[in-house]
């Protein structure tokens, strides 16, 4: 069975400080990993997938296979950055997996 | 450019009643999906459709019941409402790809029940 665990519910840092919100993903196959990103008051959306290879709004992640991670980082965190943030697997099939997500602040 | 639309935003039903909540995408997407979100919880798939006329159990079906009659259309339906559905319900739909492709999300239904 897949499965995501996203250790940290809350994370808090301050701005123009580094931010790391950590994913680590259980499947023994060629997982395909997201990052969906919830602001306040708006929709769930993709910030980003790891087949796409791309920086969006100054995050990366980057898979590795060998510590089965998907950790998204950012060099210096803005405010508007405080968001939920849920990392996703899929092994390919019909069925997206979420983890519980990381609740970021980004204090000014 | 409406996207996925789920109606209502708010519901408070009691112990026991039924409802449906709706959703409707005009993407043209083959797949639909229903969430709940609880606090803490991440997002667990209730039920889920890769086509008109096609549905499946997710990982929390029990308590509900889904339907597909168009390609636009994925009505959740609750059948004696229980407080542990208390949460909030999110529809989205994705392309022919399936899970590999972007999901777009509705605003979420947020329910009680009491």
């Amino acid at each position: 069975a897949q499965r995501v665990t996203q250790p940290e519910k809350l994370l808090s840092v301050f701005k123009g400080a580094p931010v790391e919100l950590k994913c680590n993903y259980s499947y023994s196959g060629s997982p395909e990993l997201f990052w969906y990103v919830q602001y306040s008051r708006q929709r769930l959306q993709l910030l980003l997938r790891h087949i796409s290879r791309e920086s969006i709004k100054g995050f990366t992640a980057d898979l590795n296979k060998g510590e089965t991670s998907f950790h998204l980082k950012k060099p210096f965190a803005q405010e508007e950055d405080s968001a939920m943030y849920y990392c996703a697997l899929t092994s390919g099939g019909s069925r997206l997996t979420f983890g519980e997500g990381t609740q970021l602040t980004v204090n000014p | 450019n409406a996207g996925v639309t789920q109606t209502p935003k708010f519901r408070i039903l009691k112990i026991g009643q039924s409802m449906t909540l709706q959703c409707a995408q005009d993407m043209n997407h083959n797949y639909m999906y229903w969430y709940r979100q609880d606090p803490g919880m991440g997002l667990k798939l209730i039920y889920y459709s890769v086509g008109a006329g096609i549905t499946d159990k997710g990982e929390v079906p029990n308590g509900y019941n889904v339907s597909r009659s168009t390609t636009e259309d994925f009505p959740l339906r609750l059948e004696l409402a229980a407080p542990s559905q208390t949460s909030v319900y999110f529809c989205a739909s994705s392309g022919l790809a399936g899970a590999r492709d972007i999901q777009y999300f509705g605003a979420g239904t947020r329910l009680s029940v009491l």
